[in-house]
């Protein structure tokens, strides 16, 4: 199992910019999320999805869309890049929302300033 | 909103030594204490979690304490090595893994 794999791992935009960060699994979890890790702030929840077709807002929506078309992959979309979007971002994968006490399993990151 | 706060933000301890990192939470109802642990470059990984049902767990060197009624829980590393060093960060939810609240992290650095 590749487990939690997100692309790309650098990015950089200018103000305005739009792009999608990529995140998919292999692991048949139920539930994945976006997060967001600046310093001194810890990880903040973006969106979250509890399975195919349904996803919800987490702390810090604004500026991010989502979408779950299926299982293994949640993409976060950036609709006009801001300099306050610039972040490191996770994406996490848990594997069953009927279960207590889940671990998630986060990818590696991904690393994004925008001008 | 519910808030996690944990201290310190930055710890030094020479090998050998133990090292603790304490958190705090708001919302009465959580019941979930999961503690990650993060790499340079890497994405956090589970470390230890302890359930609102026991107050204290422990897996080899790492231990965590939880005080329902205080609403504090802690880490614990005992005999630390270089390899310990790292982000930590707890967390707190309710019912299993959806809104997870995490703590601002605590970097550990482990001197040889």
């Amino acid at each position: 199992n590749a487990g939690v794999t997100q692309t790309p791992k650098f990015q950089v935009l200018k103000t305005g910019q739009s792009m999608t960060l990529q995140c998919a699994q292999d692991m048949n979890h139920e539930y994945m999320s976006w997060y967001r890790q600046d310093p001194g702030m810890g990880l903040r929840l973006i969106h979250y999805s509890v399975g195919a077709g349904i996803t919800d807002q987490g702390e810090v929506p604004n500026g991010y869309n989502v979408s779950r078309s299926t299982t293994e992959d949640f993409p976060l979309r950036l609709l006009s890049a801001a300099p306050s979007q610039t972040s490191v971002y996770f994406c996490a994968s848990s594997q069953d929302r009927q279960s207590s006490y889940n671990e998630q399993f986060f990818g590696p990151g991904t690393r994004l300033t925008v001008l | 909103g519910e808030n996690v706060e944990q201290h310190p933000s930055t710890l030094s301890v020479q090998e050998g030594d133990s090292a603790v990192i304490k958190c705090t939470y708001s919302d009465s109802a959580s019941n979930y204490f999961p503690w990650y642990k993060q790499e340079l470059g890497k994405g956090p990984q589970l470390i230890i979690d302890i359930r609102s049902n026991v107050g204290e767990k422990k897996d080899q060197r790492i231990a965590v304490t939880l005080n329902k009624t205080a609403k504090h829980f802690s880490l614990h590393i005992t005999e630390t090595q270089p390899e310990d060093s790292a982000v930590y960060f707890c967390a707190a939810n309710r019912d299993g893994g959806f809104k997870t609240i995490f703590g601002a992290g605590t970097r550990l650095f482990v001197k040889a």
